[in-house]
């Protein structure tokens, strides 16, 4: 099993362009999370999907859009970049056991993204 | 809203020694309790879950304890080494938001000299 994976790794982009980051889970979890993680601020959910076809606003969902088209891919777009957006962001899915909700959440290596 | 406290933001002992980090959370209406590693540049590593119903889980060198009514946990490592320098992260899951979404402590720093 890989896990959950990103790509890219890293990224530098000008203000105003747009791009996308890619999370892939191969553990059949329902539930998957992009937060993103800045110094002195933590990490902080910015959108989060409880199944294929489905996604939800997290802390700090401005600025960017998601989609979930199959269960195993979760998309996090930025639209026009700001370097606001400059941050590292970590993908990461649960899982539901069965009889009880554990919510653990396996994360992903992390995408650097850089907004000059 | 739920705020999720760690103490102390960072932590310098020598190798051997046992210590405890703490993570303190505001709203005891969690469903569990999970401890993260980050090494530098990198992403997170799952440690130990707590269930809400549980009081500890131990991994190894690693012991967490839970206790909701105070709105605590600790984590405790024995005899540490020097591979265990890294940052330690608590996140707790609140029982009402759906799709179990985490609510991160800003991490312990923690560097075991040898």
């Amino acid at each position: 099993n890989a896990g959950v994976t990103q790509t890219p790794k890293f990224r530098v982009l000008k203000t105003g362009q747009s791009m996308t980051l890619l999370c892939a889970q191969d553990m059949n979890h329902e539930y998957m999370y992009w937060y993103r993680q800045d110094p002195g601020m933590g990490l902080r959910l910015i959108h989060y999907s409880v199944g294929e076809g489905t996604t939800a606003k997290g802390e700090v969902p401005d600025g960017y859009n998601v989609s979930r088209l199959k269960k195993q891919n979760f998309l996090l777009g930025l639209e026009s970049a700001a370097p606001s957006q400059t941050s590292v962001y970590f993908c990461a899915s649960s899982y539901i056991t069965s009889g009880e909700t554990s919510y653990e959440q396996y994360f992903g290596p992390g995408t650097r993204l850089t907004v000059t | 809203k739920q705020e999720v406290t760690q103490i102390p933001a960072a932590l310098s002992v020598p190798e051997g020694e046992n210590l405890v980090l703490n993570c303190s959370f505001t709203d005891s209406a969690i469903y569990n309790l999970q401890w993260f590693r980050q090494d530098p540049g990198k992403g997170l590593t799952s440690l130990l879950l707590i269930q809400s119903s549980q009081r500890e889980q131990t991994s190894g060198r690693l012991n967490a304890s839970l206790d909701k009514s105070s709105g605590r946990s600790t984590l405790y490592i024995a005899a540490s080494q020097p591979g265990d320098s890294a940052t330690y992260l608590c996140a707790v899951t609140l029982i009402y938001n759906q799709g179990g979404k985490l609510i991160f402590g800003q991490g312990t720093e923690l560097s075991v000299k040898p």
